[in-house]
C-alpha cells in the first residue's frame, strides 16, 4: 500500500537549517509529482512547495522562495525539503503528499514531521 | 496570496445535512475545475475527500458531495454521523503547479 514517511524535523534556532525527507513506498516516486504542505500549531493547512515527477520543475509559496529547496532522489524513492534561514513563523508540522494530475490534488499524505524554530 | 475563505465552524445534528463553502477568486476556484476537499481529524494527517470539484475517491461515502459555482465551491455532508466531526479544508489549483488552501472549517456534530 502507498506509504509516505517524513523525517528530519526537530528544534532549530532562527537562521538555522534543516533537511526534511519523505520516504515513499508502495509506488514509484518517479511517476508522480510531490508536494510539501505545512500546518502551524492550531492553524490551517498551507501549501509550501511542489516538484514535478522528473525533478525538472519546482514551485514554492512566496514566503519560502529563496530559502527552501525541494528536490527528489528517484532511485531512493525519496523527496527532500532543504530549509534554510529558518524563521519562527516556519514552525509547523510538515507533511509530504503525493500529487495527482499535475498539482490538481493530493491523494496520499504522510503523517508529518514537526519543525520548531525557536531560540 | 490569501487563503480561500471558509466558515470557521459549522454544526449539525446526526442525520442532518451541512454545507461548507469555499470562496476564492477567478484566479483559483473560479479559474479551474481543480478544487479538492480534505478531512482532518485532530493529530492526524489530512485525507482526500473530493477531487476535481465533485469526484469522490473510492472508499469515500456518497454522503459527501461537492460542487462549484463561479468563485465558490461547496462541500455538502448529508446524513451527518458522529464520526464526521473533523476539520475540513478546500484546496484549489492556482496555476503553474501551485495550490492554495482554505482556512479550514471545524464541523461539530451536536
Amino acid at each position: 500500500q502507498v506509504q509516505l514517511v517524513e523525517s528530519g524535523g526537530g528544534v532549530v534556532q532562527p537562521g538555522g537549517s534543516l533537511r526534511l525527507s519523505c520516504a515513499a513506498s508502495g509506488f514509484t516516486v518517479n511517476n508522480f509529482g510531490m508536494h510539501w504542505v505545512r500546518q502551524a500549531p492550531g492553524e490551517g493547512l498551507k501549501w509550501v512547495s511542489y516538484v514535478r515527477s522528473d525533478g525538472t520543475y519546482t514551485s514554492y509559496t512566496d514566503s519560502v522562495k529563496g530559502r527552501f529547496v525541494i528536490s527528489r532522489d528517484n532511485p531512493k524513492n525519496t523527496v527532500y525539503l532543504q530549509m534554510n534561514s529558518l524563521r519562527p513563523e516556519d514552525t509547523a508540522i510538515y507533511y509530504c503528499a503525493r500529487d495527482r494530475g499535475g498539482a490538481e490534488y493530493l491523494d496520499y499524505w504522510g503523517q508529518g514531521t514537526l519543525v520548531t524554530v525557536s531560540s | 496570496q490569501s487563503a480561500l475563505t471558509q466558515p470557521r465552524s459549522v454544526s449539525g445534528s446526526p442525520g442532518q445535512s451541512v454545507t461548507i463553502s469555499c470562496t476564492g477568486t477567478s484566479s483559483d476556484v473560479g479559474g479551474y475545475n481543480y478544487v479538492s476537499w480534505y478531512q482532518q481529524y485532530p493529530g492526524k494527517a489530512p485525507k482526500l475527500l473530493i477531487y476535481d470539484v465533485s469526484k469522490r475517491p473510492s472508499g469515500v461515502p456518497d454522503r459527501f458531495s461537492a460542487s462549484k459555482s463561479g468563485n465558490t465551491a461547496s462541500l455538502t455532508i448529508s446524513g451527518l454521523q458522529a464520526e464526521d466531526e473533523a476539520d475540513f479544508y478546500c484546496c484549489s489549483y492556482t496555476g503553474t503547479y501551485t495550490l492554495i488552501f482554505g482556512g479550514g472549517t471545524k464541523l461539530t456534530v451536536l
